[in-house]
């Protein structure tokens, strides 16, 4: 089966740096995907890791361990407009095949 | 990357009428995927639609419930049949244009049946 874990809510201070966990159990394997999502609007993607390190775009980080089924997001410099859900999201398989999605970290960035 | 262009936006509908959301891609792409995403949670993928084909549908959803049409490589169909109000969702269509790379994601139909 497939089973994509993440905390269900965070808050953060702003300014501050935020790191959200997540863990995959998956019959295959092929990138894990980051997506943000603000309330009422679609997903967009963040960050994207199919070999074990860190990537880094801007304020937002991702890091993957395949062999822990482990990923996390850090967020730096936090700001209000950060404050939204956070997905994880694996591809099991490789090609044009569907994304499955964890359940979401609902982040609330405060002043 | 792909422009998704997906109608309507939202509706409220009567209980036991059936709602036909469209998506259209602004380049041509073999897979299309309609994901719904339930208050509160995350996406889950409702089936896989390939032209030329019937659609692929995952546990827990049927074709007489959720009809899909692919008529070509750049537009698809997804029917709520028969509807309830425990299909008050966010229904969304995804594309991937490139393999191995990120899906891109439909506006979103807020559905609401009342």
């Amino acid at each position: 089966g497939q089973n994509i874990d993440q905390p269900t809510e965070m808050t953060a201070t702003e300014g501050a740096i935020v790191q959200i966990n997540c863990t995959y159990q998956t019959s295959g394997f092929n990138g894990l995907f980051w997506y943000q999502q603000h309330a009422g609007e679609a997903p967009t993607f963040l960050s994207y890791n199919v070999l074990d390190g860190l990537e880094e775009k801007g304020r937002f980080s991702s890091f993957l361990s395949r062999s822990k089924g482990y990923s996390y997001l850090l967020l730096k410099e936090l700001q209000m407009k950060d404050s939204a859900s956070y997905l994880c999201a694996v591809r099991s398989h490789s090609g044009n095949t569907p994304l499955v999605f964890g359940k979401g970290t609902r982040l609330s960035v405060i002043a | 990357s792909a422009v998704i262009s997906q109608k309507p936006s939202r509706d409220i509908c009567q209980r036991g009428t059936s709602l036909t959301i469209q998506c259209q891609v602004d380049s041509q792409v073999t897979m299309m995927f309609w994901y719904r995403q339930q208050p509160g949670q995350s996406l889950t993928l409702i089936a896989t639609a390939n032209q030329g084909s019937e659609a692929t549908y995952e546990s827990g959803f049927v074709i007489d419930k959720f009809p899909i049409s692919r008529p070509n490589l750049t537009f698809s169909t997804l029917t709520v049949s028969n509807m309830s109000p425990e299909d008050s969702s966010i229904y969304l269509c995804s594309v991937v244009t490139d393999p191995n790379t990120e899906a891109f994601f439909g506006q979103g139909t807020r559905l609401t049946v009342v």
